[in-house]
């Protein structure tokens, strides 16, 4: 059975540029978690995607966005990077909402210079 | 409102000796509490889970874990500690309040020598 897997693998942006990263889940899975792991910050909840609905939010600006699409995979969206958005971007499926064990994929490393 | 708290940011054992991670936890509901494992530049592989079944819980790669409520504790032990076992560990927890919204702990860095 395939992981979740995301792409790209790597990215560099500058400062006030937009990127978008991908997130495939499990199959069969419908909810879609995203977290930012930043140096020194630890790992810090983005969004909650279920059924092709934002359901929770954690505590960031609103240039952080995405969507669900109708295949289950997600988008994470973030508009004006500032060079604090450096980090690595995980992505993460559960088999359904209030499942409460969440796959990981590999992540995305975003480097903004 | 819950929290982790991840009591060693570095651990240091030997090839061959036990290890321990000590994790302690504050929830407002009945939480499940689990343990996820980070290789250098890979995803959180998930290790074990808790969710008030047994209060030992056994995980893959020889890892287990104990749920004492008493102390609000979820301590990660291995009886021997293999070189591949240096990653970063981190202790989670899920208040199950229906948000699914997980809580990591700052993580602890296992360091095994030879």
């Amino acid at each position: 059975e395939a992981g979740v897997t995301q792409s790209p693998t790597h990215l560099i942006k500058t400062r006030g540029q937009q990127v978008t990263l991908r997130c495939s889940p499990i199959s069969g899975h419908t909810s879609v978690y995203w977290y930012q792991q930043a140096l020194g910050l630890g790992l810090q909840f983005l969004l909650w995607y279920d059924e092709g609905e934002e359901r929770n939010r954690g505590n960031f600006p609103p240039r952080f966005s995405g969507r669900q699409f109708p295949n289950y995979s997600s988008e994470l969206n973030v508009n004006a990077l500032e060079l604090e958005d450096s980090a690595l971007y995980l992505c993460a499926s559960s088999l359904r909402a209030l499942q409460e064990t969440q796959y990981f994929g590999p992540g995305t490393r975003l480097l903004v210079l | 409102a819950q929290s982790v708290t991840q009591l060693d940011s570095h651990v240091s054992v030997s090839e061959g000796t036990p290890v321990l991670l000590r994790c302690n936890y504050s929830s407002s509901y009945s939480p499940s509490l689990f343990w996820y494992v980070q290789h250098p530049n890979k995803g959180l592989q998930l290790l074990l889970k808790y969710t008030s079944a047994a209060t030992l819980v056994k995980g893959i790669n020889g890892f287990e874990a104990e749920f004492k409520k008493s102390e609000t504790s979820f301590h990660l032990t291995k009886p021997s500690a293999h070189m591949s076992d240096a990653a970063e560990y981190f202790c989670v927890v899920s208040d199950r309040s229906g948000y699914s919204t997980l809580t990591f702990g700052k993580g602890t860095m296992l360091l095994v020598s030879p």
